[in-house]
């Protein structure tokens, strides 16, 4: 089964500086996606980047960055020059590929709060 | 272009009752996904629908269904209502195999 693991319930950070958040990820899957999502406190889900497993670069998406390293199954989420309406809850997900699509399996969360 | 658009935002009803939650997907998206987000917790996956037809559930009880129309928008009914019920319900939609785009969510309380 696949299983998203973000061992970091909150993490703060100080306005323009870097940030990182942790997730490690388990599957017996050879082709697999990841994901990261941005929940704000209004609750809806912000799609901020996606890595397939059989990408060789890391993923970028603006001040966003995915450190991919896929011998130790980790899909960590590089927030450069934070603002502070980076607060939120940010979300691992990595999808089950099926015929038709996929299935997110969703980590727990981290909440990030950027001090000003 | 739209993006994924939920209704009703905010859904009161009681213990027993039943509740309908409706998607509209993005333009040209063909899957819907339906994902419940209870207090404190992260996403759990509930249905998954790709041209009219379901294609996965998670695992939640039958009192938990849905459909997929034509158009490709989509219903999730819950029946027989508990309190645990409560819960912000997230739609989304994708092509295929790309990335879910989600809506702003339900809230669906249980008095």
């Amino acid at each position: 089964a696949q299983k998203i693991t973000q061992t970091q319930p909150g993490m703060f950070v100080q306005e323009k500086e870097a940030v990182t958040l942790d997730c490690t990820y388990d599957t017996s899957d050879p082709s697999y996606g990841l994901f990261w999502y941005k929940q704000p406190s209004s609750g809806e889900m912000i799609f901020l980047i996606y890595q397939g497993s059989y990408d060789q670069q890391n993923a970028t998406e603006g001040r966003y960055s995915l450190n991919f390293q896929k011998a130790r199954k980790s899909a960590n989420l590089v927030i450069s020059a934070s603002q502070l309406g980076d607060s939120a809850m940010y979300f691992c997900a990595m999808s089950q590929v099926m015929e038709y699509g996929n299935k997110l399996v969703f980590g727990a969360g981290t909440i990030l709060r950027v001090k000003s | 272009e739209a993006g994924v658009t939920q209704s009703p935002t905010h859904l009161i009803k009681t213990r027993g009752q039943q509740a309908t939650l409706r998607c509209s997907p993005i333009s040209g998206h063909t899957s819907v996904y339906w994902y419940q987000q209870a207090l404190g917790l992260g996403l759990q996956f509930l249905l998954w629908y790709d041209e009219g037809e379901e294609r996965n559930r998670g695992n939640f009880p039958p009192r938990f269904s849905g459909r997929q129309f034509p158009n490709y928008s989509s219903e999730l009914n819950v029946n027989a209502l508990e309190l645990e019920d409560s819960a912000l319900y997230l739609c989304a939609s994708s092509l295929r195999d790309r990335a879910q785009h989600f809506g702003d969510g339900t809230r669906l309380s249980i008095l």
